[in-house]
């Protein structure tokens, strides 16, 4: 069974700062799909970004990239200039290519401070 | 963008009402829908699979009497919490997938914005 796993609870960083979120899965399959979400204290879940395991190349959305090292299983999201709005819960997840449910880490709480 | 609209957002009830929860794509039909539940600080937890047409797919230790899940069309699946009780109170969360969508599975799921459920 696919497990996710991130180790910071909380994390806390300075406004306009940068900031790495870590995440690390098992899984015995060669091919899947992994996703950084955000919920807001609204606790609407907004998709941050996403990586297909079968590419290399890192993703990157604007201020928001990822560190995927597949042979690690690691799937880091690094958030650049830091923003107050960035302040919400981040979980990173894990979807099979059997496409049958997507699979949460436990979440990061991150506080931006002015 | 795709959407998903989940009603109501809040609902307050009396203990051992049943209270139904609706989960919509808007604009893109669903054949799959998922149910989850997320008690205050902690991630999201699967509850069950909806698939239209058949019998929704629970995880264990998901009592199927009590979360009856209906999925009767593509763009429409229902969560009932039957005779709730206080420790049914919590946030549920629905999402539906785009099985159209040229970026297949990348295209990720689309969640609805949660109900707030609370038994007194």
């Amino acid at each position: 069974a696919q497990t996710v796993t991130q180790s910071q609870p909380e994390m806390s960083v300075q406004e306009a700062e940068t900031v790495t979120l870590s995440c690390t899965y098992d899984t015995s399959e060669n091919n899947y799909y992994l996703f950084w979400y955000k919920q807001p204290p609204s606790r609407q879940m907004i998709l941050v970004i996403r990586q297909e395991a079968y590419k290399q190349q890192n993703a990157t959305e604007n201020r928001f990239s990822v560190n995927f090292q597949k042979a690690a299983k690691s799937f880091s999201l690094k958030i650049s200039d830091s923003q107050l709005g960035d302040t919400a819960m981040y979980f990173c997840a894990f979807l099979s290519t059997s496409y049958d449910k997507v699979i949460f880490g436990p979440g990061t709480s991150l506080s931006v401070i002015p | 963008g795709a959407v998903v609209s989940q009603h109501p957002s809040w609902v307050i009830c009396k203990s051992g009402t049943s209270v139904k929860i609706e989960c919509r794509s808007l604009d893109f039909q669903a054949t799959t829908m998922f149910w989850y539940r997320q008690f205050p600080k902690q991630s999201l937890m699967l509850m069950a699979t909806s698939n239209e047409g058949s019998k929704a797919t629970y995880e264990q230790g998901v009592e199927k009497d009590k979360f009856l899940i209906n999925h009767a069309s593509l763009t429409l699946s229902t969560l009932t919490v039957t005779s709730a009780h206080p420790e049914d109170s919590s946030f549920y969360i629905c999402s539906a997938s785009n099985p159209d969508s040229v970026r297949g599975p990348l295209e990720a799921q689309h969640f609805g914005d949660g109900t707030r459920l609370s038994i007194l």
